[in-house]
């Protein structure tokens, strides 16, 4: 049963530490979304990648967050420096090729708390 | 305008009865329509294609209005398993990949 992984599950750190997220895709997937959830704005899409290309980021604050693809099954989201406003649980979703738009899995997400 | 607009509820339905939700959506250029669950502390997980003909899987109905862009929710004969959140999702326009979620109604069925 394939899934989506990510590491680490949970993750407690200061103010002012760097975050890193990282996110395997689903072998074969080939496009792969990171997404925030809190209670006040609900799910929203942050960034995400076809083919390890950065498609749209437009989502994510530029000065403290970045996301990469280093290769087809490691996606990573870091956050430097970490504030208390980032506290959220993060989702990696990957889909296939042509149906991304429409068919995507959810990994089980990482839950931040920023001190 | 949010993209897409929910109650968040909650809901809270007694077993065996039928329980209806909706959501409207604010991009008239959205092109695909989905109902994802959610339940607690876990992953959003697809639970149906919402079309324009209607769209039924066992006891869950949905149904899509494009001229209002409205979207529903039906479940019949709801189990203690129903209890989740519910979130209506469009695709971004313009052929963009990437959902666009609503905050999610949370049901809760009682014995």
């Amino acid at each position: 049963d394939a899934r989506v992984t990510q590491t680490p599950r949970h993750k407690v750190t200061e103010m002012g530490q760097e975050v890193t997220m990282r996110c395997q895709p689903i072998l074969g997937h080939n496009t792969v979304f990171w997404y925030r959830q809190t209670m006040m704005q609900g799910l929203e899409l942050l960034a995400y990648f076809r083919n390890r290309a950065p498609l749209d980021d437009s989502g994510m604050p530029k000065d403290r967050f970045s996301a990469e693809m280093p290769d087809a099954t490691l996606a990573t989201l870091k956050i430097q420096p970490s504030e208390p406003r980032d506290s959220a649980v993060y989702f990696c979703a990957s889909g296939p090729p042509g149906l991304a738009g429409r068919t995507q899995y959810f990994g089980p997400g990482t839950r931040l708390t920023v001190l | 305008r949010k993209e897409v607009e929910q109650d968040p509820g909650p809901f809270n339905v007694p077993e065996g009865a039928t329980v209806a939700f909706n959501c409207t959506y604010s991009n008239s250029a959205s092109q695909s329509f989905f109902w994802y669950r959610q339940d607690c502390r876990k992953e959003p997980k697809l639970l149906m294609s919402v079309y324009s003909s209607g769209n039924e899987d066992g006891r869950f109905t949905a149904q899509l209005n494009r001229a209002s862009q409205y979207i529903s929710l039906l479940i019949r004969d709801s189990k203690l398993s129903d209890s989740a959140t519910y979130l209506c999702v469009v695709t971004r326009p313009g052929g963009a990949d990437g959902l666009t979620f609503g905050k999610g109604t949370h049901l809760i069925i009682q014995p």
